[in-house]
């Protein structure tokens, strides 16, 4: 169990367009996710905090009119990189928590040209 | 949430244990302790977590001092494929913004036949 799913896994893109990408829980509920980037041969950071039906909390530094974050149901939570440069390049992983455990995707690499 | 300290990286012969430290000299008296680990170019993947018990699990076992201010993950019959990142976590368990995962520079374990 508490399996938790990306989509897509990889994406390319333009500099300047925006891309969405999706971080489900697929055997459970989670009503709040976590969403992370990675650099590589860096450590992951953690970007905010989604919260089922509420606004997400972010942490500092990070732009939350850059990095929308959707979590519109209790399996599914979105973070939407808009207006992508290519500094945005990166792997990008989300995590739900499930009980006291946080369950992590298989991430997704993004890369701006 | 409390810092922890762990070794840049180890080296471990296949088949032998792994003993991975981790120091938290400030942990608080509900925080508990995480391990994830990281293979290269994945999401991170739970182990195990424990609050001052010793805990076993199928993967892993997770040995606190009594005075909770280190704690050690032993991989019993290491092989190539738990050559990852190993992180070591302090986190207070539950509430509105507990919960939160913050990585540290984890422990790079190798593995060598």
């Amino acid at each position: 169990g508490a399996v938790v799913s990306q989509h897509p896994s990889w994406v390319i893109c333009k500099s300047g367009t925006s891309v969405k990408i999706e971080c489900r829980s697929l055997d459970f509920q989670a009503t709040t996710m976590f969403w992370y980037r990675q650099f590589p041969k860096q450590s992951l950071m953690l970007m905010a905090t989604s919260n089922e039906g509420s606004k997400a909390t972010y942490e500092q530094g990070v732009e939350k009119d850059k990095f929308l974050i959707n979590h519109a149901s209790l399996t599914l939570s979105t973070l939407t990189v808009t207006s992508a440069h290519p500094e945005d390049s990166s792997f990008y992983i989300c995590s739900a928590r499930i009980r006291d455990a946080g369950f992590f995707g298989p991430g997704t690499r993004l890369t701006v040209l | 949430d409390a810092k922890t300290t762990q070794p840049t990286s180890m080296d471990c012969a296949e088949g032998r244990a792994a003993n991975l430290p981790c120091n938290h000299s400030t942990i608080s008296g509900n925080e508990y302790v995480y391990w994830y680990r990281q293979i290269h170019s994945q999401g991170p993947q739970y182990i195990i977590h424990g609050l001052k018990n010793n805990e076993t699990n199928e993967m892993a076992s997770l040995i606190i001092t009594e005075d909770r201010k280190s704690s050690t993950l032993i991989l019993p019959h290491a092989t190539l494929r738990d050559t990852a990142v190993y992180y070591c976590i302090v986190r207070v368990g539950a509430g509105n913004q507990g919960g939160k995962l913050i990585f540290g520079q984890g422990t790079e374990l190798s593995v060598k036949p």
